[in-house]
């Protein structure tokens, strides 16, 4: 009950083009779902987070879409750039109560953009 | 500048011995925890703490240990019964969970090898 799938495991883009990356949960306690970008040899970086009370949230060229029904939940990179380029990882967590800010994070996968 | 430092960047381990991995963070967070990476496998939980002088076991803490001693402070101590050491290991913070949730915040990590 504590998984979150990702999927796919590595994406190729073409620059300008839009980059769509997939996550499914399985625990309904889940309240906190952000999106964290990593470059190689870094930590990985937050690019932007939801909560289920809204079905969209847009950052820039970067949208993440909300399902809540159907526990899933996607980002959205608009014309992706070369510089977009790194491993994007989903997660999920109970934003209150005991287990406050454990993330539970999918596989990741590896974006890249060419020129 | 506020941020998290974990130290050093590259850590070699000979069989049999325990190595410990320093991570300092100067963003006045409560919660600190370690993660591990390996290829493909997204980021695994270690151990957290809440609060200093207190600690909570993640998804895989076997042949880890850890201590908190300090708000600012959070170092991990691979033990020679981890077997499988080699990773990239990734330490971060976040402050109190709230409903809004709290974003974890990462160091650029270290690499342990084994020799």
């Amino acid at each position: 009950q504590q998984q979150v799938k990702q999927s796919p495991q590595s994406l190729i883009v073409q620059k300008g083009g839009i980059s769509i990356i997939n996550c499914a949960y399985e625990n309904t306690a889940f309240d906190y779902f952000p999106w964290y970008q990593q470059f190689p040899g870094k930590g990985p970086a937050l690019l932007i987070a939801i909560r289920p009370d809204v079905s969209e949230k847009k950052e820039g060229r970067f949208t993440i879409s909300f399902n809540k029904s159907a526990k899933q939940f996607s980002l959205h990179i608009m014309d992706s750039q070369p510089g977009d380029s790194a491993t994007y990882f989903c997660a999920a967590s109970r934003a209150a109560g005991t287990s406050y800010g454990k993330l539970t994070f999918g596989q990741g996968t590896i974006l890249t953009v060419h020129p | 500048d506020g941020g998290i430092t974990q130290s050093p960047k590259y850590l070699f381990r000979k069989e049999g011995q325990n190595v410990t991995l320093s991570c300092e963070q100067n963003l006045n967070h409560d919660a600190m925890y370690w993660y591990r990476q390996d290829p493909g496998q997204g980021l695994r939980l270690i151990y957290y703490s809440q609060i200093v002088n207190d600690f909570q076991k993640g998804d895989i803490a076997e042949g880890y240990s850890v201590s908190r001693e300090k708000k600012e402070s959070f170092p991990l101590t691979v033990t020679s019964a981890q077997k499988n050491p080699t990773a990239f290991y990734l330490c971060a913070s976040s402050g109190k969970g709230g409903r809004s949730g709290q974003p974890q915040h990462f160091g650029d990590g270290t690499r342990l090898s084994i020799l």
